[in-house]
């Protein structure tokens, strides 16, 4: 089993729309969690990261994390064509980017 | 402009060749990783460095060698030893200090096998 899943999609969407990425997991120690976007044959940048469970918002984008499912998610309001692109969750147990494990990224695309 | 560079952007490696990706950074930051993307899988560590002179073995170092004699700089070398080394590479780096260290990527190189 993998430590961490994510639905490859692609995801396709019309302008407007309210997107949700989801992610789940098997390690329950993971504790810091992140959300990256990846434009197409770019590095990825990062968007989101939380600590342990709840909500944080920033802007459009809401990250939620449910540690008693052991499942993540990244909510985009109002979506926009320039929201197109993979997005790749990622976690950890410990601190230390060299700790990460990141899942294999959803493509999607917004629909103008 | 701070940024991490990555050169070549595409580059080919004949059989039995070693070939030398460079990624170089003007953050000032401690840390560089090295990461390898394929199609369906996530990005996984290659080698990453702390400091300068000082490196360690990721999840998939086999096949592939790093140096990092300047802190701007961390080179990885796909040897001959790495029997399928298509991908898509990613250098990173962080300041190595932070609780919830925040990755700044390069754009990448695409390496293929001729």
């Amino acid at each position: 089993q993998k430590e961490v899943e994510q639905d490859p999609g692609p995801l396709s969407v019309p302008e407007g729309a309210i997107v949700s990425l989801n992610c789940t997991y098997s390690n329950s120690a993971f504790q810091y969690f992140m959300w990256y976007r990846q434009y197409s044959r770019k590095g990825p940048e990062l968007l989101m990261y939380t600590y342990s469970s709840g909500n944080k918002e920033d802007g459009r984008f809401t990250a939620q994390v449910d540690k008693s499912s052991k499942y993540i998610s990244l909510f985009i309001r109002d979506s926009q064509p320039s929201d197109s692109a993979t997005y790749l969750c990622a976690m950890s147990a410990r601190t230390g980017a060299n700790n990460l494990f990141f899942g294999t990224g959803t493509r999607l695309t917004v629909i103008p | 402009d701070g940024g991490i560079t990555q050169s070549p952007k595409y580059l080919f490696r004949k059989e039995g060749q070693n070939v030398t990706l460079s990624c170089e950074q003007n953050l000032n930051h401690d840390a560089m990783y090295w990461y390898r993307q394929d199609p369906g899988q996530g990005l996984r560590l290659i080698y990453y460095s702390q400091i300068v002179n000082d490196f360690q073995k990721g999840d998939i170092a086999e096949g592939y060698s790093v140096s990092r004699e300047k802190k701007e700089s961390f080179p990885l070398t796909v040897t001959s030893a790495q029997k399928n080394p298509t991908a898509f590479y990613l250098c990173a780096s962080s300041t190595g200090r932070s609780l919830v260290e925040k990755l700044f990527f390069g754009s990448g190189t695409q390496l293929s096998v001729l």
